[in-house]
């Protein structure tokens, strides 16, 4: 089974600071997912990466998928409160399976 | 347009019950999987359904652990005879008939506790 992990595993800064979390494995992944979760709810799919050295942003989210598709990262600028939350990284192990693996996830706080 | 449904979103069992977590995929979704998320641990992958067939149950345990997804009605995981161990939130997701692992949405999960 791969594995994913995430680091930091907790992150607590002020508003308008930029971080950057990571999500690492020895396995490629086919494809890379980040989700949100808060307290109480499912994850919410923030975005889909597919091909190695891959960007994508969201507002003032960017990910990053590696060139090798073994690794990725989310960067936030100008943290909000709004952005507190778990943030999941998941890859797509392929070769036929639909079955996601999940990362323990990097729970972020941002003070008002 | 629903998202994924379950429920209950909360579940309450003594040792030895029995526990129904129900989930209504997202409509147009024909593909059905479900993680069990343990405290301080990621969600783990327990089972791959589509309707009237499961397509991958590697991550169910072997014991007291079954799913189904009829063609009419919900998806439905029952657990038989539960432990303190199986105190979990269990997580529902859905995909189109693709069956794209990267497009699956999830639903707000059942909390179950184990007395």
């Amino acid at each position: 089974t791969q594995l994913l992990e995430q680091s930091p595993q907790f992150l607590s800064i002020q508003e308008g600071e930029n971080l950057t979390v990571y999500c690492n494995s020895s396995s490629v992944f086919s494809s890379l997912q980040w989700y949100r979760q808060e307290p109480g709810e499912g994850p919410v799919l923030l975005v889909t990466v597919v091909t190695g050295g891959e960007v994508k942003k969201l507002k003032r989210l960017t990910f990053q998928f590696g060139d090798a598709r073994k690794d990725s990262s989310l960067h936030i600028t100008a943290a909000q409160p709004g952005d507190t939350g778990l943030y999941l990284c998941a890859g797509e192990e392929g070769g036929g399976s639909e079955k996601l693996v999940f990362g323990k996830g990097t729970k972020l706080t941002v003070n008002p | 347009n629903a998202g994924v449904m379950q429920n209950p979103r909360h579940l309450v069992r003594r040792r030895g019950q029995e526990a129904r977590l129900r989930c209504s995929p997202m409509k147009g979704h024909s593909h059905v999987y479900w993680y069990r998320q343990l405290p301080e641990e990621g969600l783990k992958f327990m089972v791959y359904l589509q309707k009237e067939n499961i397509i991958d149950e590697s991550g169910m345990p072997k014991e007291r652990f079954s799913a189904e997804f009829p063609k009419e009605g919900p998806s439905i995981l029952r657990i038989q005879q539960v432990v303190r161990g199986d105190s979990a939130a269990y997580f529902c997701a859905s995909s189109p008939p693709s069956g794209r692992a990267d497009t699956q949405y999830f639903g707000p999960g059942t909390r179950l506790t184990v007395l």
